[in-house]
């Protein structure tokens, strides 16, 4: 079956652009997250959707990020007034729910390149 | 903060086993230690995960000290599509700790 997609692949923008990245998760997954991934680092975590529950912000590094989900379906992540410390991979996983147990399922992520 | 520590690199020849230790001194009683890896330019996999018991999957071996501050992944035989940065990751909350993860060179 069709796994997780985000879009776009790759992202080039302007410094003080907003942009809006897409991830599109397994269908009937009800856990989604967003993670931020800089050159030769780990993974940051950034927000996690859960059903209809408020989800977890703790992650999101500024007021300039916000995501969205819309029910159990598509997410979108936005970044406001993009600096150039922006600029990273950010990758979007799928579980099937909130267990400790289940595994992410991750996109190939978008690249995004802040001028 | 539910972290764990693993070196930053690792060599091993093809064909042999690889052993990935992984320190987490600060795990809780109900934190399962899950091992995820990431291939050049993808998202992580999921790889394993465990409790308190070892565990085996088609993929690799988890050994888990007794006393759960340490574990260990086990590839029995490294192919070089096992080339990879593998992570150790605890769950905190919502969280997982991905850290930097351990870079595995598989030499031919």
């Amino acid at each position: 079956g069709a796994g997780v997609s985000q879009s776009p692949s790759n992202k080039v923008t302007e410094k003080g652009k907003d942009v809006e990245l897409r991830c599109d998760p397994i269908s009937g997954h009800t856990a989604l997250y967003w993670y931020r991934q800089r050159l030769g680092q780990g993974l940051e975590f950034l927000i996690y959707f859960q059903g209809n529950s408020a989800p977890d912000k703790s992650g999101l590094p500024s007021d300039r990020f916000s995501a969205e989900r819309t029910g159990e379906s598509v997410s979108t992540l936005t970044i406001q007034r993009t600096q150039q410390e922006d600029s990273a991979v950010y990758l979007c996983a799928s579980s099937l729910g909130a267990r400790d147990t289940e595994t992410q399922y991750f996109g190939p992520g978008t690249r995004l390149l802040v001028l | 903060d539910a972290k764990t520590t693993q070196p930053n690199s690792m060599e091993s020849n093809e064909e042999e086993p690889v052993h990935l230790p992984c320190n987490h001194s600060t795990i809780s009683g109900t934190d399962y230690i899950h091992w995820y890896r990431q291939l050049p330019s993808q998202g992580p996999e999921y790889v394993i995960h465990g409790l308190t018991s070892n565990v085996n999957n088609r993929m690799a071996s988890l050994a888990i000290a007794e006393d759960r501050k340490s574990s260990t992944l086990i590839l029995h035989r490294a192919t070089l599509r096992d080339a990879a940065v593998y992570y150790c990751i605890l769950r905190s909350g919502n969280q997982f700790y991905f850290g930097t993860g351990t870079s595995l060179t598989v030499i031919p």
